[in-house]
């Protein structure tokens, strides 16, 4: 099974600032990364999708990157509706995993 | 727009059974994988089980396998989890997902959630 770990566990940062957030994986997974936002209380909703893409009417303000067992998601100025859980997600292998989730919350 | 409606869920005891619906519309549910996504409270979330497009292939999480069953009714455009044996563990939000793609993809759209809670 391949693992993911995310850091932080938790982003305190305040409206308009930067947000970069880590996932690494325990093997190399290609592209083969997604990326989601959860709010309290709501589903999971697709941001990013193969690394880089970003899913329709994702704000351009979303962008992603890496390849292999490195890879990134930035957020380039916070918005208030942008604090929330994300989650690293990966589609090399069967089973799917999940990274255990960043917190941005406000500063 | 595609819309997931999850259904089902409820307060099981340990052992016993438990069948969970996903109604999907807005989409054409025979082209595309699905896959149950679930949640225990206050954790992260965990994958459980995926059905291909046209329901030949399936996979499991190692947590389910042997005790949960996936399976789809393209006539009734309705995913199911058939969840037997259940134990305290398996207590979570259970969410349908859409992949992007048949095959595979990352997960699109998903449902509100079920809550199934395993408890005496």
């Amino acid at each position: 099974e391949i693992v993911l770990t995310q850091s932080p566990a938790t982003l305190s940062l305040s409206p308009g600032e930067r947000a970069t957030l880590s996932c690494r994986a325990s093997q190399s997974i290609s592209s083969y990364l997604a990326w989601y936002q959860q709010k309290p209380a709501q589903a999971p909703r697709l941001l990013i999708y193969d690394a880089s893409s970003r899913a329709p009417g994702i704000p351009a303000r979303f962008s992603a990157s890496g390849s292999g067992t490195d890879f990134t998601l930035t957020i380039s100025s916070l918005e208030p509706e942008d604090f929330a859980v994300y989650y690293c997600q990966q589609r090399s292998n069967w089973p799917r995993t999940f990274g255990p989730g960043t917190k941005v919350d406000i500063k | 727009q595609v819309q997931l409606v999850e259904s089902g869920g409820g307060v099981v005891q340990p052992g016993r059974s438990l069948r969970l619906s996903c109604a999907a519309s807005g989409f054409t549910f025979s082209a595309y994988g699905m896959h149950w996504v679930r949640q225990a409270p206050g954790k992260g979330l965990e994958w459980v089980a995926f059905m291909s497009y046209g329901g030949s292939d399936e996979f499991y999480a190692d947590a389910v396998k042997g005790r949960f069953t996936i399976s789809r009714d393209h006539l009734n455009n309705t995913l199911y989890l058939q969840m037997n044996s259940l134990r305290p563990e398996d207590t979570a939000i259970y969410y349908c997902a859409k992949d992007r793609w048949n095959y595979g993809g990352p997960f699109d759209s998903w449902g509100q959630g079920t809550l199934v809670t395993v408890s005496s």
